[in-house]
């Protein structure tokens, strides 16, 4: 099972809008709705920002937002705080009833 | 409160077995999927195994009759008894709790280095 394709960084100024892609295939992203979004700050546990797509667990701020269109799905930050500064992990269930990680994207905040 | 409490880590030669540990509180493994995820020193993160409320087991390809998940329910504790050890096992190995396909909580994570 390849890891799911993602930018190496991404990065954008106070308030503004980054977006985060993640690309599958057929057999993970493109056939569930199964997809989370993990940040993962320095030397920290990842912690679930988004799942099933475009839900959010209680505490993460509104900001955070997700989506998906065939293979690829995409978590946006909008109104981009330096708090956001981390590294950001998609996963998505699989056919082969496993998970599969995306390769990250490191977010900066200039 | 959930808490996961990974233990167990070490260093360890090529060839040798380490078994981790990963104490759950706050809810009970019994009836919940447990995951292990690992990520070597600078890399990404990599889903490892699976086991399921019924105790059923799932793997990914690279670690599949080297690495065996199993669950105490009367500790509430979660293993990964990993034979064979390879340099590329070298990671921190995180402990997760799975709630409908998402890993809703993460321990800190317990170091493995496989290294003559």
């Amino acid at each position: 099972q390849s890891a799911l394709t993602q930018p190496p960084s991404v990065s954008g100024s106070p308030g503004q809008s980054v977006t985060i892609s993640c690309t599958g295939t057929d057999s993970d992203v493109g056939s569930y709705n199964r997809v989370s979004w993990y940040q993962q700050p320095p030397g920290t546990a990842p912690k679930l920002m988004i799942y099933d797509v475009s839900n959010r667990p209680s505490g993460v701020p509104d900001r955070f937002s997700g989506s998906k269109s065939g293979n690829t799905a995409s978590l946006t930050i909008s109104g981009l705080q330096t708090e956001d500064e981390a590294d950001y992990y998609c996963s998505s269930y699989t056919s082969s009833r496993t998970y599969v990680f995306g390769t990250g994207t490191k977010v900066t905040v200039l | 409160e959930v808490q996961l409490v990974e233990s167990g880590g070490g260093l360890v030669q090529p060839g040798g077995s380490l078994r981790l540990s990963c104490a759950a509180s706050g809810f009970n493994v019994k009836t919940t999927y447990m995951n292990w995820v690992r990520q070597a020193p600078g890399k990404g993160l990599e889903w490892v195994s699976v086991i399921y409320n019924n105790g059923g087991t799932s793997y990914t390809d690279s670690v599949k009759g080297r690495f065996t998940i199993s669950k105490d329910n009367s500790k509430n504790t979660v293993y990964l008894q990993m034979n064979s050890l390879r340099a590329e096992d070298t990671a921190l190995y995180y402990c997760a709790k799975e709630n409908y396909n998402k890993f809703d909580f993460w321990g800190q994570g317990t170091l493995v280095t496989v290294s003559s």
